[in-house]
């Protein structure tokens, strides 16, 4: 089925530890987005990719790194995890030049608690 | 920067009832995108309907429609003869289709459809 998969569903790390969350899609769109969801905030941007080859910071983008692999894919990096960053990860692509355009496409999330 | 208000945290209603939900935007733009989206307890963001700024007419979706007032910057979302699995949380997003298209994302509010 095409679309945005994510790995992994749910994550525990412990304060300090490191994890890649991955991200591909096959909808052969340009952009890809990474958000954080936290209660009572909506979604916030952390990092996206307008296109293959670059990447940009969001609204909130301390503690996180991103690589843009390919087009496909688009991962997030947390080097050192933090007690803040307990929250739900979504990965989201989305291509306004594609015809009839719907919006983004997002991924099923991640669970990810610091303990 | 452009931002998104929900002023609703909550909302209940009774099966079959009509709801409206409420959004409010602030931007300088005059071209843009609205979207709401649908997140049921399975965490999946499911889209609902779309709007773009330039089409006066309000955008609907079988039971769901928008009442678009784009001088007062108001997108609100009617349910029409609300279904138990309507329960969710809503967020109401904007996004600026110059750049980036990143998508801006209200608070969300928890819809509870009551049998």
């Amino acid at each position: 089925n095409a679309g945005v998969t994510q790995t992994p569903k749910f994550q525990v790390l412990k304060t300090g530890q490191s994890m890649t969350l991955q991200c591909a899609q096959d909808m052969n769109h340009n952009s890809m987005y990474w958000y954080r969801q936290d209660p009572g905030m909506g979604l916030r941007l952390i990092y996206y990719s307008a296109s293959e080859g670059t990447t940009d910071k969001g609204e909130v983008p301390n503690g996180y790194n991103v690589s843009r692999l390919n087009k496909r894919e688009f991962s997030l990096r947390l080097e050192s995890a933090a007690p803040s960053q307990t929250s739900v990860y979504f990965c989201a692509s989305s291509d306004l030049g594609q015809p009839d355009y719907y919006g983004y496409t997002f991924g099923s999330g991640t669970r990810l608690t610091v303990v | 920067a452009q931002t998104v208000t929900q002023s609703q945290p909550e909302m209940s209603v009774q099966e079959a009832e009509t709801v409206t939900l409420s959004c409010t935007y602030d931007t300088s733009e005059s071209n843009y995108y609205l979207f709401w989206y649908k997140q049921p307890p399975s965490r999946q963001m499911i889209l609902v309907i779309r709007q773009e700024a330039y089409k006066q007419q309000n955008a609907t979706e079988n039971r769901f429609s928008v009442n678009f007032q784009k001088a007062a910057k108001s997108f609100s979302l009617k349910i029409s003869d609300s279904q138990l699995g309507d329960t969710a949380m809503y967020f109401c997003a904007f996004m600026n289709p110059q750049g980036a298209q990143k998508l801006v994302f209200g608070q969300g509010t928890r819809l509870t459809i009551n049998p």
